[in-house]
């Protein structure tokens, strides 16, 4: 049964630090990953998809790895804003395309 | 192009009662899919339709079930309401074009509390 885990549970930086979050999967036959964002009380936004067969993907100020052999991506994000300040949650989707299984997020806190 | 919509927004039903939630797809999209979170469990995976036929279902009980139109409309019931089903209910859309496993997009989510 895949299992994803995301440490740390949560984060406090203060504004303009470059910093990782992690995520790990146990099992490697997955379809994709995805990492999203969610400010409290609200829904899912998307941040960046990586298929299977890709090793990174990026968009403005983040960048995301994956290593499926080892079971692992990162979430890389450059210069930290207070409109940062959200929890980050990473999805695997399973090998029939339909399901995410996703971990249960870091909460990031970015200071001025 | 108009965001995944769920309604109602919030919810309060007592114990044994059933709902319905509601969700409206991104135009074009065929793919739905409903989600539960708590903060005990976080996001569990509840079922995925396309063109109106469940393609995957996770580990709930047969209280929860759901339904997808023509129109790619979903809704999703929960009978005989219990405490522990007292969480956000998010709904997903994406366009899932010959079957391929694209970007998920979701809607802002049902509140529903049983009391």
């Amino acid at each position: 049964k895949q299992e994803v885990t995301q440490i740390p549970a949560a984060l406090s930086v203060p504004e303009g630090e470059n910093l990782v979050l992690n995520c790990s999967f146990t099992d490697s036959a997955i379809y994709n990953l995805q990492w999203f964002r969610q400010d409290p009380g609200k829904g899912l936004t998307s941040l960046l998809l990586i298929q299977s067969s890709q090793r990174e993907q990026t968009s403005g100020r983040l960048n995301a790895s994956l290593d499926k052999s080892s079971g692992r991506s990162t979430l890389y994000i450059a210069a930290s804003q207070p409109g940062d300040s959200a929890t980050y949650l990473c999805a695997v989707r399973d090998q029939a395309g339909t399901a995410l299984i996703f971990g249960k997020g870091t909460t990031l806190s970015v200071s001025s | 192009k108009a965001g995944v919509t769920q309604t109602p927004r919030y919810l309060i039903k007592t114990r044994g009662q059933q709902v319905t939630l509601s969700c409206s797809p991104i135009s074009g999209h065929r793919s739905v899919s409903w989600y539960q979170q708590t903060p005990g469990q976080g996001l569990q995976f509840l079922f995925e339709y396309f063109s109106e036929t469940q393609r995957n279902k996770g580990n709930f009980p047969g209280r929860f079930s759901g339904r997808q139109f023509s129109n790619s409309r979903s809704e999703m019931n929960v009978s005989t309401l219990e405490l522990g089903d007292s969480a956000l209910y998010l709904c997903a859309s994406s366009l899932a074009s010959a079957g391929v496993a694209d970007t998920q997009y979701f809607g802002p989510g049902t509140r529903l509390t049983v009391l």
